[in-house]
């Protein structure tokens, strides 16, 4: 069974660029989350999912950050205008609604470069 | 609300030395506690959890941890690092729908 899949794997961009990054979740798994990645801050929650409806995205930064999921094999995280500052390692994650007690599956990562 | 704390961001350890790692945590329910293992530049793997049962849980590559609740602690050991293990080590414990992650302990194994 194939993991979940994000791309793309390595992505740099200059200042003021719409960046997409997108994700696919295992299949059968009706939880998605979005995590970020910083020396400085540690691993962030960002979004969840749940059968494709955001459940909670108090962790979001502000509003250049979106993210979408319009079926369940899909999500996408997107930065509109993105920033220096936004570089970071980019996480999905997901896991089914029924055991596994909450145990999440992550994929390999975006790594977000903003010049 | 659930919580962990992780202490020590870095710790070192010489190749066949025991590995200690901490975890404390905070739960206002009975948790499940998990510890995750990030090695360069991949995401997080799954390294052992507990649920419920016996509190000494095996994970892979020999690490295990043991769930002590009068202590609120889930540390993971290892009786002999190997280079292999230097990674960054995550401990998380569950909320209601996602888990709450610590701030990670990077491992380095000197030979």
């Amino acid at each position: 069974d194939a993991g979940v899949i994000q791309s793309p794997r390595h992505e740099v961009t200059e200042m003021g660029q719409e960046v997409t990054l997108r994700c696919k979740p295992i299949s059968g798994h009706d939880y998605l989350f979005w995590y970020r990645q910083t020396m400085m801050r540690g691993l962030e929650l960002l979004i969840y999912f749940n059968n494709n409806v955001p459940i909670d995205d108090s962790g979001m930064p502000e509003d250049r950050f979106s993210a979408k999921m319009p079926n369940a094999s899909f999500s996408t995280l997107k930065i509109q205008p993105s920033e220096p500052r936004d570089s970071a390692v980019y996480f999905c994650a997901s896991r089914p609604t029924s055991g596994g007690y909450n145990e999440q599956f992550f994929g390999p990562g975006t790594r977000l470069t903003v010049l | 609300a659930q919580s962990v704390t992780q202490l020590g961001s870095h710790v070192s350890v010489s190749e066949g030395a025991l590995v200690l790692l901490r975890c404390n945590y905070s739960s206002s329910v009975p948790p499940y506690l998990f510890w995750y293992v990030q090695y360069p530049n991949q995401g997080l793997q799954l390294l052992l959890k507990y649920t419920t049962g016996a509190t000494l849980v095996k994970g892979i590559n020999g690490f295990e941890a043991e769930f002590k609740k009068s202590e609120t602690s889930f540390h993971l050991t290892k009786p002999s690092a190997h280079m292999s293990d230097a990674a960054e080590y995550f401990c998380a414990v569950t909320g209601a729908n996602n888990l709450f992650f610590g701030t990670g302990t990077r491992l380095t194994v000197i030979p």
